[in-house]
């Protein structure tokens, strides 16, 4: 059972465009992680989320993390191609299990 | 700061074959290694987690016999795929707890043909 539903599952903008991604879940997180991935290799951490209603910005992206701590979401300004790839969202449920989110597939075209 | 070093990074077997996948942490002790797969243009799926000297748990329809995780030392885990079928063709990637959260090795690409 995949407790983190991402939407959306895929995204194709323009360059220059904005776009939010939202990880949703029935239980509570301690904490929720947003990771980008690239064909073939680790996912990279992006941020930690760890307060309720926590706002954390990383140059054009904007983290959120909702009040009840079980949803977050990830907005991008202005959207570049270098922005492309699979973002994650991740978090331990207390049940000593790390999940992923069902992840968002990002392509911003030139 | 904290490396998880996962080799083989790709594999090609035939079908019927066996292969094990090492998770190494360089530099700290993982207590705990977490196994994922991942097809492709999906999301990591848990597989198991395993924890040093104990037996690993197992997700639901993962399948222990197939999959076999050992976590012998606190500084390494494997995973053998037995008897592979081209239905085991996946990245596989293992991932340690941290102080400050998790890292990650790079995966395994396996191919089973």
């Amino acid at each position: 059972t995949q407790l983190l539903e991402q939407s959306p599952q895929f995204l194709s903008i323009q360059e220059g465009e904005n776009l939010t991604v939202y990880c949703n879940s029935s239980s509570v997180f301690s904490s929720l992680q947003w990771y980008r991935q690239e064909p073939g290799e680790g996912p990279v951490l992006l941020v930690t989320v760890v307060t309720g209603g926590e706002v954390k910005k990383l140059k054009r992206l904007t983290f959120q993390f909702g009040d009840a701590r079980k949803d977050s979401s990830l907005h991008i300004t202005a959207a570049q191609p270098g922005d492309t790839g699979l973002y994650l969202c991740a978090g331990d449920s207390g049940t000593y299990k790390y999940i992923f989110g069902t992840g968002t597939r990002l392509k911003v075209l030139a | 700061g904290a490396v998880v070093s996962q080799h083989p990074s790709w594999v090609i077997c035939k079908s019927g074959t066996s292969v094990k996948i090492e998770c190494r942490s360089l530099d700290f002790q993982a207590t705990t290694m977490f196994w994922y797969r991942q097809f492709p243009k999906q999301s990591l799926m848990l597989m198991a987690t395993s924890n040093e000297g104990s037996k690993a748990t197992y997700e639901q329809g993962v399948e222990k016999d197939k999959f076999l995780i050992n976590h012998a030392s606190l500084t390494l885990s494997t995973l053998t795929v037995t008897s592979a079928h081209p239905e085991d063709s996946s990245f596989y990637i293992c991932s340690a707890k941290i102080r400050d959260g998790y890292t990650f090795g790079s995966g395994t690409r396996l191919t089973v043909v």
